[in-house]
């Protein structure tokens, strides 16, 4: 079955940075857009960035433009997100998440998640 | 940004209830509408995607409906593994945006 196994969370200062990565297995990982989403503690979900099968797209909300870069490295079947610059409101439960089909179709599979605390 | 909003927030229901939740979309978004269950601690699982097309392994028992600005989810006859968090998603148009959840609690 699919598999998505997020790494890298932990505690940081405000102003800090964070690399995560997503590993990917059970599937052609080149063939899907993929997505990071995070949720806050005891939040809601929000969607985070986007990247297209070979990295020539790239997409982000608003409040994490010019701080956050998404890429990935279809060779090592890895997604990931440099978080530079973190702020106390970027603390969350960061997911890695499979994009179904075409670019606008549904998440059909997430990752266990990974936190990252950003704290003096 | 295109805002969703799912309601209720949260409700109580026993086993064997019918549960509809309702997303309504702040613009039209055509069938661009997903929905998704979580528990706690738990990555959230992909229900319905398309407004009304089941993800395979999901129980029939699920069912969603709508096109436009008003979207639901039903669950026909609710199961103990049904007690969760549900959320429901546009990927009309970027940003990606989420409902704020509807949380299902055992009455």
């Amino acid at each position: 079955e699919v598999q998505l196994v997020e790494s890298g969370g932990g505690l940081v200062q405000p102003g800090g940075s964070l690399r995560l990565s997503c590993a990917a297995s059970e599937f052609t990982f080149g063939s899907h857009w993929m997505d990071w989403v995070r949720q806050a503690p005891g939040k809601g979900l929000e969607w985070v960035a986007n990247i297209k099968q070979d990295g020539s797209d790239k997409y982000y909300v608003d409040s994490v433009k010019g701080r956050f870069t998404i890429s990935r490295d279809n060779a090592k079947n890895s997604l990931y997100l440099q978080m530079n610059s973190l702020r106390a409101e970027d603390t969350a439960v960061y997911y890695c998440a499979r994009r179904r089909g075409t670019y606008s179709d549904a998440f059909d599979f997430w990752g266990q998640g990974t936190m990252v605390t950003v704290s003096s | 940004d295109i805002q969703m909003t799912q309601s209720p927030s949260s409700l109580s229901a026993s086993v064997g209830d019918r549960v509809t939740i309702t997303c309504r979309a702040g613009q039209s978004i055509s069938s661009y509408l997903s929905w998704y269950q979580q528990k706690p601690g738990k990555a959230p699982k992909l229900l319905i995607y398309a407004a009304s097309s089941l993800k395979g392994g999901v129980p029939s028992r699920f069912s969603g409906s709508g096109s436009g600005t008003d979207f639901t989810l039903t669950i026909s006859s609710l199961q103990p593994e049904d007690f969760a968090t549900y959320h429901c998603q546009q990927t009309y148009t970027t940003p990606w945006t989420f409902g704020q959840g509807t949380k299902v609690e055992i009455k």
